[in-house]
């Protein structure tokens, strides 16, 4: 079974400039969540979706990020402008849709350094 | 709110046993996550405790006390490749996990 994949691997841009990161999650997992995690730190929820529906976007600074998945399936996550806090790895994780289904399953994650 | 705290890094020889301690301040819960990261890697899940006590998987083992806000890693027989942060995290009304700090564990011969 394919694990997560997301892409690109690594990133590197200045500040003001946009970028985006895509994830693809196991197949047949309903729900999908982007994270980001400061060297350090631990994995902090940006967003979360059930199919194409946002469940929880709480903690998404949405002046600058936005994040969607239109079909259901893949997934992308923009930030624009970048500042250099924005420095960090971001990790997209995908579970099963169904009760009692609570281990998610993470990619290799995006290392994003802004300059 | 949650605060969440571990140590921030363990050191351990091989073939010894370590436990890694965290413990919570939270108004309620559903379940304990431990999840295991390699340097450079994504986060591997290793346990969810619902209910009070120790559960056991080969060589890791979980425990958990909601009463005292407290819970545990057990890591036996320990491998160098067991070298890792160990990351704690409680999953507030939903299966979500929201994670501490993580606790840097370094293994040596």
């Amino acid at each position: 079974e394919a694990g997560v994949a997301q892409s690109p691997r690594y990133k590197i841009i200045e500040k003001r400039q946009s970028v985006a990161f895509w994830c693809n999650p196991i197949s047949g997992h309903a729900t999908l969540y982007w994270y980001q995690q400061i060297l350090g730190q631990g994995p902090k929820l940006l967003i979360q979706f059930q199919n194409n529906g946002v469940v929880d976007d709480s903690q998404l600074p949405k002046d600058r990020f936005s994040a969607e998945r239109l079909k259901g399936v893949d997934s992308t996550l923009k930030i624009q402008p970048a500042k250099l806090e924005d420095s960090a790895v971001y990790l997209c994780a995908s579970s099963l849709d169904s009760p009692g289904a609570y281990e998610q399953y993470f990619g290799p994650g995006t290392r994003l350094l802004v300059l | 709110g949650q605060n969440i705290d571990q140590p921030t890094e363990m050191t351990a020889t091989e073939g010894a046993i370590v436990q890694i301690n965290c413990t919570y301040q939270t108004s309620g819960f559903n379940g304990l996550f431990w999840y295991q990261q390699h340097a450079g890697e994504a986060p591997t899940f290793l346990s969810y405790n619902v209910l009070d006590g120790l559960e056991e998987k080969g060589r890791f083992s979980s425990f958990l006390s909601r009463s005292k806000g407290y819970s545990y890693l057990l890591l036996k027989e320990l491998q160098m490749k067991d070298s890792a942060s160990y990351l704690c995290a409680l999953a507030p009304g939903s299966y979500i996990p929201t994670f501490g700090r993580g606790t840097s564990l370094i293994v040596h011969p």
